[in-house]
């Protein structure tokens, strides 16, 4: 079965902090896509990246930056210098190579202080 | 880029009536699309997947006929909530998918859903 485990549920961090944000998942597929998405509180799914499974090259995106490791079936993602309006929900998923359903984590919720 | 566009934002309904929600894709074809249900601080829970032409496709669990799903054309799915009752208020957010690009699916807004 597939499954999306973030084992974060809430991290707060003062703000110009770095943050990960880890997030592990199964899969018997050899064949798939991981995501990153943002949730504010508005609800809409802001998308951040989407990563094929034949490539674990890290990517960096301004502030973001993500690593995804096969070996250890993770794809944790890094917020450096984070600022206020980091704060949301993040939600890392797995995607279906077939269905393209998204099966989601749990979400983490960034708190940033000021 | 794709557009996926959800329609209301924010609906409030009394117990007992039934109300619709439509997820277009605006600029291009989607052969399917996806239903998912998201309750206050938890994840995305897919509901169903909507096939253009045919009978949709419901998780476990997911009562079909409570949630009714039409995907008459590939720009359009609607979502009929029926004989809706409290615990049906959540957030209802639907995804389609750019039958000619094989990488994702793109998200509407979502829909926020009370039912009073």
């Amino acid at each position: 079965a597939q499954k999306v485990t973030q084992a974060q549920t809430e991290i707060s961090v003062v703000e110009k902090e770095d943050v990960t944000l880890d997030c592990v998942y199964e899969t018997r597929d050899t064949t798939y896509y991981l995501f990153w998405y943002k949730q504010p509180p508005s609800g809409e799914l802001v998308f951040l990246i989407r990563r094929n499974s034949f490539d674990e090259q890290n990517e960096i995106s301004g502030r973001y930056s993500w690593n995804f490791q096969k070996s250890t079936s993770s794809f944790n993602f890094t917020i450096t210098a984070s600022q206020v309006v980091d704060s949301a929900v993040y939600f890392c998923a797995l995607s279906e190579p077939r269905t393209y359903k998204y099966i989601f984590g749990t979400g983490t919720r960034l708190k940033v202080l000021a | 880029g794709a557009v996926v566009s959800q329609h209301p934002s924010r609906v409030i309904c009394k117990s007992g009536t039934s109300v619709k929600i439509e997820c277009r894709s605006l600029d291009f074809q989607a052969t399917t699309m996806f239903w998912y249900r998201q309750f206050p601080k938890k994840s995305l829970m897919l509901m169903a997947t909507s096939n253009e032409g045919s009978k949709a496709t419901y998780e476990q669990g997911v009562e079909k006929d409570k949630f009714l799903i039409n995907h008459a054309s590939l720009t359009l799915s609607t979502l009929t909530v029926t004989s809706a009752h409290p615990e049906d208020s959540s957030f209802y957010i639907c995804s389609a998918r750019d039958q000619w690009k094989n990488t994702e699916a793109f998200f509407g807004q979502g829909t926020r859903l009370t039912v009073v």
